[in-house]
């Protein structure tokens, strides 16, 4: 069973559209992560929270916004959803100490036609 | 941060011990040793992680070079599923993790 829950498991929608991929953990960790894949590629760090209130962005610039209002709960939105966003979005939480391993969700795939 | 080198992909055969190699050469004295992997169209998993002394669960077991230096991640029997994309990755700190290409698992039946 998941700890950490993503939806929708998969999306297509309109150029110009507005949408929030929604990330849910249910195991009180601190940090949160959204990473961006494409398909055979590397896996990109987005954006990344070390708490509430606490928002920063990765190492790979994306046109995304993310929000931390809840521990459990993490967004990311694209306001203006364009073809190059297609992609897989994966969330990830994990404990402060490096002693913690992430724990990943299933996954956004996101195509925008 | 640090990083890993681990070779593009490797293939075993079912039922057989796998071993995939990992170095790093620059690690620090804080640094953990992670180990994750991807099976097609999911997110990564987390498979095992230690700091020093050998490590051993369900999954896998993980010997560390005394050095620290390298790392070797054995699964003991190799089944279908466990052909996965295989990441080495050290964490220090609140550091966030760097995926880098890994070991795609070839695991011939």
């Amino acid at each position: 069973e998941a700890d950490i829950y993503q939806t929708p498991r998969y999306l297509v929608i309109g150029t110009g559209k507005k949408i929030t991929l929604e990330c849910s953990q249910t195991m009180g960790h601190d940090k949160m992560y959204w990473y961006q894949q494409d398909p055979g590629m590397e896996l990109h760090l987005i954006h990344y929270s070390y708490g509430v209130n606490s928002t920063e962005k990765g190492d790979l610039s994306s046109e995304s916004t993310v929000s931390r209002i809840r521990t459990e709960h993490f967004p990311l939105t694209l306001e203006s959803a364009r073809p190059s966003h297609t992609s897989q979005y994966l969330c990830a939480s994990s404990g402060l100490d490096r002693n913690y391993g992430y724990t990943f969700g299933s996954g956004t795939r996101l195509t925008v036609v | 941060d640090a990083k890993t080198t681990q070779p593009n992909s490797m293939e075993s055969n079912e039922e057989e011990p796998v071993h995939l190699p990992c170095n790093h050469s620059t690690i620090s004295g804080t640094d953990y040793i992670h180990w994750y992997r991807q099976l097609p169209s999911q997110g990564p998993e987390y498979v095992i992680h230690g700091l020093t002394s050998n490590v051993n669960n369900r999954m896998a077991s993980l010997a560390i070079a005394e050095d620290r230096k390298s790392s070797t991640l054995i699964l003991h029997r190799a089944t279908l599923r466990d052909a996965a994309v295989y990441y080495c990755i050290l964490r220090s700190g609140a550091n966030n993790l760097f995926f880098g290409t890994g070991t795609r698992l070839t695991v011939i039946p």
